[in-house]
C-alpha cells in the first residue's frame, strides 16, 4: 500500500515553455501532497505544501507565480513550473501524506527528472 | 531550530560486514524519526520509523535502528550487509509538536557496500 506515482518521470524542454509534472496517490486518499527538489548528491529542499481544495503554501523563498501547484482530488496534484528556464532543470519529488492512522509518514513519488536547454 | 545532522557523507562496508548509517536531530519537541533510502534516479522508499514505544525499530530489507533520546541520535543498522544495500539513505525528523507537515531532512550518506 501507500503508492504514489509520477508522471513524466523524465522531460526535456526549450527554455521559456511550461511543464507540468502531476504527483497521483495511487491506492490511498492524500489531503496533503508535498513538492520538494532534489539537487545532484543533495538532499530535498521542500517547495510547497500542497492541500486539497485550497492553496499551497509555499516555502521561503519559492515563487509561487513560478511553480504553480494544484490539488485538485485527493489523488492528483500537480506542479507545474511556467517559462521554464535551465536553471530549472533539477529532480522534483512528490510526496503524499496518508490520512489515516499512519498519517505521520510521507510516501515518495519516484520523481521527474526535468531539463531545460 | 529543527535540523537532522548525518555527519558521514559516504560509509564503506565490505558485503556481509554489520553496517551503520549515522543520524542525530535537534528539534524543540517530541519528534517522529525516520529513514529513507533513494536508489539512483529514484524517488525515496521509506525504511522504518520511530513514533513511540520501544526504541529499537525494525524495518524493510532487514535494516533497523535505535532511537536514543539522550544522545538524540536515530542510527540506521543492519547485521550483514548486500551489495544491493549501496544507495543514498537518509534520516529525516518531523516534529510532531509543531510544524506538522514538515519534514527536516539530513544531507544523505552514501553507502557503498563491496563485494
Amino acid at each position: 500500500g501507500a503508492v504514489v506515482s509520477q508522471h513524466p518521470s523524465r522531460v526535456i524542454c526549450k527554455s521559456g515553455t511550461s511543464v507540468k509534472i502531476e504527483c497521483r496517490s495511487l491506492d490511498f486518499q492524500a489531503t496533503t501532497m508535498f513538492w520538494y527538489r532534489q539537487f545532484p548528491k543533495k538532499s530535498l529542499m521542500l517547495m510547497a505544501t500542497s492541500n486539497e481544495g485550497s492553496k499551497a503554501t509555499y516555502e521561503q523563498g519559492v515563487e509561487k507565480d513560478k511553480f504553480l501547484i494544484n490539488h485538485a482530488s485527493l489523488t492528483l496534484s500537480t506542479l507545474t513550473v511556467t517559462s521554464a528556464h535551465p536553471e530549472d532543470s533539477s529532480f522534483y519529488i512528490c510526496s503524499a501524506r496518508t490520512s489515516g492512522v499512519y498519517q505521520e509518514t510521507q510516501y515518495f513519488g519516484p520523481g521527474t527528472r526535468l531539463l531545460v536547454l | 531550530a529543527q535540523s537532522v545532522a548525518q555527519p558521514e557523507d559516504q560509509v564503506n562496508v565490505a558485503e556481509g560486514n554489520p553496517l551503520t548509517v549515522k543520524c542525530t536531530y535537534s528539534v524543540s519537541g517530541n519528534p517522529y524519526l525516520f529513514w529513507y533510502v533513494q536508489y539512483p534516479n529514484r524517488g525515496l522508499q521509506f525504511l522504518l520509523k520511530y513514533i513511540t514505544g520501544d526504541n529499537l525499530v525494525k524495518g524493510s530489507y532487514g535494516f533497523e535502528a535505535e532511537f536514543n533520546k539522550s544522545q538524540t541520535s536515530f542510527h540506521l543498522k543492519k547485521p550483514s550487509a548486500l551489495v544491493s544495500d549501496s544507495a543514498l539513505y537518509f534520516c529525516a525528523v518531523r516534529d510532531r509538536d509543531g510544524n506538522f507537515n514538515k519534514f527536516y531532512f539530513g544531507s544523505g550518506t552514501k553507502l557503498n557496500v563491496k563485494p
